[in-house]
């Protein structure tokens, strides 16, 4: 049962233009949400995280929203730089009783000249 | 500056063998995790402690055991080393919950091991 699903395993931007990476779960107890960034042969790192009393947080040229009603978040990078291309996991942590983090199967990103 | 390392890079073994991937961290972190990552499956988990002496089960937990005997290290071992547990298999660490962290986990550079 994949409670975090990254619904589109691949996609590709224009450098420049605005990327949109997508992420639903199931559990309404998610109360945190993380993104991460993997390059290959490196483990990921901490991209960007938002709670689930915001709806939006911003890091530079990256935004994640959150729909709570619609358990949807999505990432936006913009502009999008060849930099970014790497495979991109959202995960999904219930805070109260665990550490434990749920990942998505990840989206991988390719920005083209 | 801390680092969390893993050994070795790259493993290559034979089925029936047991396997051991060590995992380093200098975080001081309490919580130490192991997962895998296949194509199609993101990152699961496969064992995870939350301090010295304690040890859990992930989703993906048979075949597969650790230990924590210091706060610096979780070594995986692989009892028996099948073909399905080809995979890459990544360690981090993250600070405890009750500390009010964000929940933010650490990771390793991975370790690529080939089950023959």
């Amino acid at each position: 049962d994949q409670q975090v699903k990254q619904n589109s395993p691949s996609l590709s931007v224009q450098e420049g233009r605005i990327s949109i990476l997508n992420c639903d779960y199931t559990n309404s107890m998610f109360d945190y949400f993380l993104w991460y960034k993997k390059y290959p042969a490196e483990g990921p790192t901490f991209l960007i995280s938002i709670s689930s009393i915001k709806d939006k947080n911003e890091d530079g040229r990256f935004t994640v929203f959150l729909n709570k009603s619609a358990k949807h978040l999505s990432l936006h990078i913009v502009p999008s730089q060849p930099g970014d291309s790497a495979v991109y996991f959202c995960a999904s942590i219930r805070g109260h009783n665990t550490d434990k983090l749920i990942f998505g199967t990840g989206t991988r990103l390719q920005v083209f000249p | 500056d801390a680092e969390i390392t893993q050994s070795p890079r790259h493993k290559i073994t034979e089925t029936g063998r047991q396997v051991t991937l060590a995992c380093h961290q200098t975080w001081n972190h309490n919580n130490m995790f192991w997962y895998r990552q296949d194509l199609g499956h993101g990152l699961r988990l496969i064992h995870y402690s939350y301090g010295v002496q304690d040890t859990n089960k992930g989703e993906v937990s048979d075949g597969y055991s650790v230990s924590r005997s210091n706060t610096e290290d979780l070594p995986l071992t692989l009892e028996s080393a099948a073909s399905s547990q080809t995979s890459v298999y990544f360690c981090a660490s993250s600070e405890s919950m009750a500390s009010g962290s964000s929940y933010e986990q650490y990771f390793g550079p991975g370790t690529r091991l080939t089950v023959t």
